[in-house]
């Protein structure tokens, strides 16, 4: 079955850097692109950046642009979201998703991050 | 940026209900537009697609309209698992943007 599984997140303090990965199982990795989406406590979803399955094209946000960087390395089943610069805003349960033709098919479970000082 | 609003907010409802909810974009997104299912603790999960699209195993109660700019999910009669979170999503255009919202609760 499809699985995409994100490492734990955790609490960091203002103006730090924290890396969460997300490793999927259960299909074909390579041939899929990969989102990531958060939500911060109580609020909606908001999309933060997406990699196509050969990470030629990457977009992001204009809340998170210039700060965060998403990569992947299929070889691993792996996707990454390097977070720079993290502020109180970026506090948010973090959700990578399958791109299925553009819509998100199969959701992770959800990395927590705190930016608390 | 498209700009997708959800209307209402709140929905109150009682089981065997029919539910109708509102999605509106800003500006055209065809009918590249999705709908997700969010339970209390849980993932989002994908609902509709494509505007009118049941994902798979998603029961046939649930069913999907509209293109353009005006769309609307529709639970023929509300079950107890179906008291969630509801979001539309267009995948037109860059970036991705959600709705923000609409919680359908127990009357």
């Amino acid at each position: 079955q499809v699985q995409l599984v994100e490492s734990e997140g955790g609490v960091v303090q203002p103006g730090t850097s924290l890396t969460l990965s997300c490793v999927g199982s259960g299909f074909t990795f390579r041939t899929y692109a990969i989102h990531w989406v958060r939500q911060a406590p109580g609020k909606g979803l908001e999309w933060v950046a997406f990699i196509s399955y050969d990470a030629s094209d990457k977009y992001y946000a204009d809340s998170v642009k210039g700060r965060f960087t998403i990569s992947r390395d299929s070889s691993e089943n792996t996707v990454w979201l390097q977070m720079n610069s993290l502020g109180a805003e970026d506090t948010a349960v973090y959700y990578c998703a399958r791109d299925q033709r553009d819509y998100f098919d199969y959701w992770g479970q959800g990395s927590l991050v705190t930016v608390s000082s | 940026e498209i700009v997708m609003t959800q209307s209402p907010a709140t929905l109150s409802v009682s089981p065997g209900e029919r539910v109708t909810l509102s999605c509106r974009a800003s500006q055209s997104v065809s009918s590249n537009l999705a709908w997700y299912q969010q339970r209390p603790g849980q993932t989002p999960r994908l609902l509709i697609y494509d505007a009118s699209t049941r994902a798979t195993g998603i029961p046939a109660r649930f069913s999907g309209s509209g293109s353009g700019t005006d769309f609307t999910l529709t639970i023929s009669s509300l079950q107890s698992e179906d008291f969630a979170v509801f979001y539309c999503q267009q995948y037109k255009n860059w970036p991705r943007t959600f709705g923000q919202g609409t919680k359908v609760e127990i009357k």
